[in-house]
């Protein structure tokens, strides 16, 4: 079975600009949430999405956005890019969701905003 | 304010011993925690899932424990070896649904 798939793996962009990032969960797996990673904040919980519904969320301001489609890839957007954005950002799947079940983690996309 | 420790920072082990690293959190009502080990420049890879109500979970030479009455986990990696060398992370999943990370403990294991 394939594993948690992230595309694009590498992205540079400039400050203002905006950013998509696409994630491809595990077949079967419905629930998919996102992370950022950073140095200086370590993992930090973005949002959850579940049959294309928003769960939960995390402490990010609202340029941080996320949708889910009907089979299950989820894509998270980022708005008016700041320096702070670079990161490595990872998504994860789970059958049922983050309360009951063992995420698996995609490679990640790193951001770097310039 | 719900936090999630991990001590030491950083382990070097000798190749072929034992070793325990330590996970503690401030809230005792919790969901689950989760191990996971993450190799330079990649992702995450689960390694044990211990829910609320199990005291244990073992998988091949790693064993994990969960005391919530002391916020405590340990996961403990019998006869090391030097592919074990990474950055080991655990989560915990709090009654209010919030994932927190702590920052790891980077393993390196001696040949």
């Amino acid at each position: 079975k394939a594993g948690v798939t992230q595309t694009p793996r590498y992205l540079i962009k400039t400050r203002g600009q905006q950013v998509t990032l696409s994630c491809s969960p595990i077949s079967g797996h419905r629930s998919v949430s996102w992370y950022q990673q950073t140095p200086g904040q370590g993992l930090q919980f973005l949002f959850e999405y579940f049959s294309e519904t928003q769960r939960n969320k995390g402490n990010f301001p609202g340029r941080f956005s996320g949708r889910q489609f009907s089979n299950s890839r989820s894509e998270m957007n980022v708005s008016t890019l700041e320096l702070g954005d670079s990161a490595l950002y990872l998504c994860a799947s789970s059958l049922g969701g983050r309360l009951t079940d063992t995420q698996y983690f995609g490679p990640g996309t790193r951001l770097t905003v310039l | 304010k719900q936090e999630v420790t991990q001590i030491p920072a950083a382990l070097s082990v000798p190749e072929g011993e034992n070793l325990v690293l330590n996970c503690s959190f401030t809230d005792s009502a919790i969901y689950n925690l989760q191990w996971f080990r993450q190799d330079p420049g990649k992702g995450l890879t689960s390694l044990l899932l211990i829910q609320s109500s199990q005291r244990e979970q073992t998988s091949g030479r790693l064993n994990a424990s969960l005391d919530k009455s002391s916020g405590r986990s340990t996961l403990y990696i019998a006869a090391s070896q030097p592919g074990d060398s990474a950055t080991y992370l655990c989560a915990v999943l709090f009654g209010n649904e919030k994932l927190t990370f702590g920052t790891g403990t980077r393993l390196t294991i001696i040949p």
